[in-house]
């Protein structure tokens, strides 16, 4: 059966700290890979999906960017942190090959910029 | 993709049945419908899906009238654990960029 692992479940980052979360799918083979962020409170933002190796799309302009260096593995990154990224951060997995069961998602990321 | 719209939020209490409904007037005809539950601190969950008519597992019911052009999704004698953030989701399967809205927030009192 096809898992997702996710990255640490917390995280407590100065201001200008680096960030790298990181995201792995298991189980399945050249799966669609998403980035969300859920502010507290609120709906999900979709961040960055990536279709295959090397292919990443940014849906919204930030500070913040992805990599997909392996065909499972989805890491997120930013070289700088603002107060603003604070956040749930959540990773998912679809197929994308006719219908399924739409979106798995990971455990989530809880992120507090301090 | 299909804009959604459903209730803020619900209240309900232990043992009732709970209809939360959605309006999507813009579903394609390829379109399929989904709900996820979401807990705190935790990844939006699959609940169930349909194309038309009803659809029902061992959580949900989905009812999806001729038109489509609304869903409700039936949650039977909840529970106090059935208390949870509800996103409806319509999209034609594939690949696609799934916008969460704000869902809908039940909260299950005793």
């Amino acid at each position: 059966s096809q898992t997702i692992h996710q990255w640490p479940a917390t995280l407590v980052q100065p201001v200008g700290s680096p960030l790298s979360l990181e995201c792995t799918v298991e189980g399945t083979s050249n799966p669609n890979l998403y980035w969300y962020r859920q502010a507290a409170g609120r709906g999900l933002q979709l961040l960055f999906y990536s279709v295959g190796i090397g292919q990443i799309s940014s849906e919204v302009p930030q500070n913040l960017s992805a990599s997909r260096p392996q065909d499972r593995q989805f890491i997120l990154s930013s070289k700088k942190l603002l107060l603003s990224d604070s956040g749930f951060y959540l990773c998912a997995w679809s197929m994308g090959t006719g219908y399924d069961y739409g979106y798995t998602f990971g455990s989530g990321t809880r992120l507090t910029v301090v | 993709l299909a804009k959604t719209t459903q209730p803020i939020s619900m209240d309900s209490y232990e043992g009732q049945e709970v209809n939360i409904t959605c309006s999507h007037n813009n579903i394609a005809t390829n379109d399929y419908i989904t709900w996820y539950q979401q807990f705190p601190s935790q990844g939006p969950r699959f609940i169930i899906q349909g194309y038309k008519t009803k659809v029902t597992n061992e959580v949900a019911s989905l009812f999806i009238p001729a038109d489509r052009k609304s869903s409700t999704l039936s949650l039977p004698r909840v529970s106090l654990s059935d208390t949870a953030v509800y996103y409806c989701l319509v999209g034609d399967g594939g690949f696609q960029k799934l916008v969460f809205g704000t869902g809908t927030r039940l909260l299950v009192s005793p």
